[in-house]
């Protein structure tokens, strides 16, 4: 089992529509949680941290579920400029800040 | 706002040549890391570094590489004899002290790296 997973893409949604990533992680020691985004051949950006209770920037909400361990991050009202590919990345307990990451998840925001 | 620096941006290079990218971390930021990601794949650790020394290296980062904080700012990675399937683009990252935030990663721009 892959260390980080997530939903195979890519995603392409029109403008406006809500989109849903889910990723898993097999690790259950895992300790912080993050998702990234990647444009095309430039480096990871924080997107949001993940926490226990959930959390919300704007139009964007991220959930964990360690009973599951799974995490999941939701774009509501999508712009053009959401498009990008979106990394689920996963600390692993007593490792510094060693971050795993997933295969990432492709979104395409069409007009 | 800070910024991790990364150099060279792209360096071509003989299959068997040595190479060095650098890396400029966040100034305050104690812990650093390179990755790579190879065209179309994800991005995978390869290094850890903290106090001078390497904290964790992953299984491919073998003897051909290593890194070095040779001075107060610069982080480096040198691959002694480059392979055809050392191209990718690598990645050097920070993170700031432990217990603020310090799970939390600042990627450079990357340097891609082709080997012909």
């Amino acid at each position: 089992r892959k260390e980080v997973e997530q939903d195979p893409g890519p995603f392409n949604v029109p403008e406006g529509a809500t989109v849903a990533f889910n990723c898993t992680y097999s690790n259950s020691a895992s300790q912080s949680f993050f998702w990234y985004r990647q444009d095309c051949r430039k480096e990871p950006k924080l997107l949001m941290s993940v926490y226990s209770s959930g959390n919300e920037d704007g139009r964007f909400t991220a959930q964990l579920n360690r009973a599951s361990q799974y995490i999941s991050l939701l774009i509501r009202d999508s712009k053009l400029s959401d498009s990008a590919t979106y990394l689920c990345a996963v600390n692993i307990y007593n490792q510094g800040g060693k971050l795993i990451f997933g295969q990432g998840t492709e979104l395409s925001v069409k007009p | 706002e800070p910024e991790v620096t990364q150099t060279p941006s792209h360096q071509v290079t003989q299959m068997g040549q040595e190479v060095i990218l650098r890396c400029v971390p966040i100034s305050n930021h104690l812990y650093f890391y390179w990755y790579r990601q190879i065209l179309g794949q994800k991005v995978e650790f390869l290094v850890s570094f903290y106090n001078n020394e390497i904290s964790e290296k992953s299984e491919i980062f073998d003897d051909q590489f290593s890194v070095e904080r040779p001075d107060g700012s610069n982080f480096t990675l040198k691959i002694r004899s480059t392979k055809l399937e050392d191209s990718a683009m690598y990645f050097c990252a920070s993170s700031p002290p432990r217990g603020s935030g310090a799970n939390v990663l600042t990627f450079g721009a990357g340097s891609r790296l082709t080997v012909l």
